[in-house]
C-alpha cells in the first residue's frame, strides 16, 4: 500500500522536553491519524484528524492535518516516562477503506 | 482496551502447518481489517470484511484467507506457513460518524513459524 514518510525513525529525549513528529506522502489523504504502540501491543489511537488545518489536542499531545493534504505532524509537549513508545502516523483516501501506515518513530525518554 | 478481542495472543508453529486468528471486533463494529506486522515491511494491510462480505484486499497472500461470520467475528487463515510468516497479526475493527471512520486494533496475534 502507500507508504507514508515519517521522521524521525527514532529519538532520545530529556524527561520535560517536548517531541515533535510528522509524516508527508505524495499522495492526498482525508483523513490522519496518529497511534502509539507499546511492545507487544496492538496500536492504540491517539488523535484523529479529518479535515485540512485541523489542529486538535489530546491532553499533552497536539496534532494538526496538513494544508496540502499531503502531511501531518504530532507534538507531545513536556515529555514523561510513559511516553516511550513507537508512534504511528496512518492516512485513509477517499476512494479506500484501509490504513496506509508511516515506519513509526520510537521515542525513549531518559529520566 | 479497545474492546477488540484477539485470539490466540501467542502461537509457535512450524513450517508447512496451517492456523487460524480469531479476532471479534467491538459492539456494533460491522467492518473488520486484518494487518501484519513485520520488522522488515512495517504494517501492511491484508484485508478488510465488512457485515460478511470482503470489502477490500491489501498485501494478502494466496495462502491467506479470511472471513467474517454473521456474528461479525472474523478468522484469518494462513496455510503452508513459511518462515516469513513470522509477525504481529492484527485486527482491527471500525466505527463510522456521519462520514468519518475510525479504525481500533486488537492487542495482536504473535506468530512464530519455526
Amino acid at each position: 500500500g502507500q507508504q507514508l514518510n515519517q521522521s524521525p525513525q527514532s529519538m532520545f529525549i530529556q524527561e520535560g522536553e517536548d517531541v515533535s513528529m510528522n509524516c508527508t506522502s505524495s499522495s492526498i489523504f482525508n483523513t490522519w491519524l496518529w497511534y502509539k504502540q507499546d511492545p507487544g501491543e496492538g496500536p492504540v489511537l491517539l488523535i484523529a484528524l479529518y479535515k485540512a488545518g485541523e489542529l486538535t489536542s489530546n491532553g499533552r499531545l497536539t496534532a494538526q492535518f496538513g494544508i496540502t493534504r499531503k502531511d501531518s505532524f504530532l507534538n507531545i509537549s513536556a515529555s514523561i516516562p510513559s511516553d516511550v513508545g513507537i508512534y504511528f502516523c496512518a492516512g485513509q483516501q477517499s476512494n479506500d477503506y484501509k490504513l496506509s501506515f508511516g515506519a513509526g518513530t520510537t521515542v525513549t525518554v531518559r529520566a | 482496551d479497545s474492546g477488540v478481542t484477539q485470539t490466540p495472543k501467542h502461537l509457535i508453529t512450524a513450517t508447512g502447518q496451517r492456523v487460524t486468528l480469531r479476532c471479534s471486533p467491538r459492539s456494533g463494529d460491522l467492518s473488520v481489517y486484518w494487518y501484519q506486522q513485520s520488522l522488515d515491511q512495517g504494517l501492511q494491510f491484508l484485508i478488510q470484511y465488512y457485515n460478511g462480505e470482503e470489502r477490500a484486499k491489501g498485501n494478502i497472500l494466496e495462502r491467506f484467507s479470511a472471513q467474517q461470520f454473521p456474528d461479525l467475528h472474523s478468522e484469518l487463515n494462513l496455510s503452508s506457513l513459511e518462515l516469513g510468516d513470522s509477525a504481529l497479526y492484527f485486527c482491527a475493527s471500525s466505527v463510522w460518524t456521519g462520514p468519518q471512520e475510525t479504525q481500533y486494533f486488537g492487542p495482536g496475534t504473535r506468530l512464530l513459524v519455526l
